[in-house]
């Protein structure tokens, strides 16, 4: 059965910081990998996607990258701004033919000014 | 392009009454996904649809879940009777393929 664990479940730095937010599945026969970011009281946004194939996808100021074999995504964020604080989820889709996400809990950021 | 939208937004009923939540789909998806979200939990899968037929349902909890999709458009996923447990967050996504999947803002439902 697929796990996904976050770490750490919450974060707060000061704005200009360069942030790494990890995710680890227990399963590493994945097909896909979706960071997604939900601010309070609203749906996902989703932010990268990497499929099992690849080893990295960037967007602006976010890398994400993903090791499958040790079953670990970590997402980068450089040069954090407050704009950036919400709750980070990342979710896996298992390669068995079915497209429902397994999420983890989520790492919860707060950047300063 | 509009994006996945949920109906109601928020609602409260008591435990022993049904409620129907509704999910408006992004125009073109094929696939409709319902989600959720207990108190304190990781967001959970319910089911899947492809068009109008049900892909995968292994995530329904119980047969007080009812989810349909008639005409493959929207969808509506109905609690008969809630439970107190049954209170979490109902988020619906959409995708036109088997890859990145479009949220809608979610519906708060609270059985007291």
């Amino acid at each position: 059965k697929q796990e996904v664990t976050q770490i750490p479940a919450a974060l707060s730095v000061p704005e200009g910081e360069n942030l790494v937010l990890n995710c680890s599945f227990t399963d590493s026969a994945i097909y896909n990998l979706q960071w997604f970011r939900q601010d309070p009281g609203k749906g996902l946004t989703s932010l990268l996607l990497i499929q099992s194939s690849q080893r990295e996808q960037t967007s602006g100021r976010l890398n994400a990258s993903l090791d499958k074999s040790s079953g670990r995504s970590t997402l980068y964020i450089a040069a954090s701004q407050p704009g950036d604080s919400a709750t980070y989820l990342c979710a896996v889709r298992g390669s068995g033919g079915y497209n429902k996400l397994i999420f983890g809990a989520g790492t919860r950021l707060a950047v300063h000014p | 392009e509009a994006g996945v939208t949920q109906f109601p937004s928020h609602s409260v009923i008591e435990k022993g009454q049904t409620v129907t939540l509704r999910c408006d789909p992004i125009s073109g998806h094929d696939n409709l996904y319902w989600y959720r979200r207990v108190m304190g939990k990781e967001i959970k899968f319910l089911l899947h649809f492809v068009k109008e037929s049900k892909q995968d349902e292994s995530g329904m909890p119980n047969n007080r879940f009812l989810a349909e999709r008639t005409g493959g458009t929207y969808s509506t996923l109905k609690v008969q009777p809630a439970e107190l447990e049954d209170s979490g967050v109902y988020f619906c996504a959409s995708s036109p393929s088997t890859d990145t999947q479009y949220f809608g803002p979610g519906t708060r439902l609270t059985v007291l």
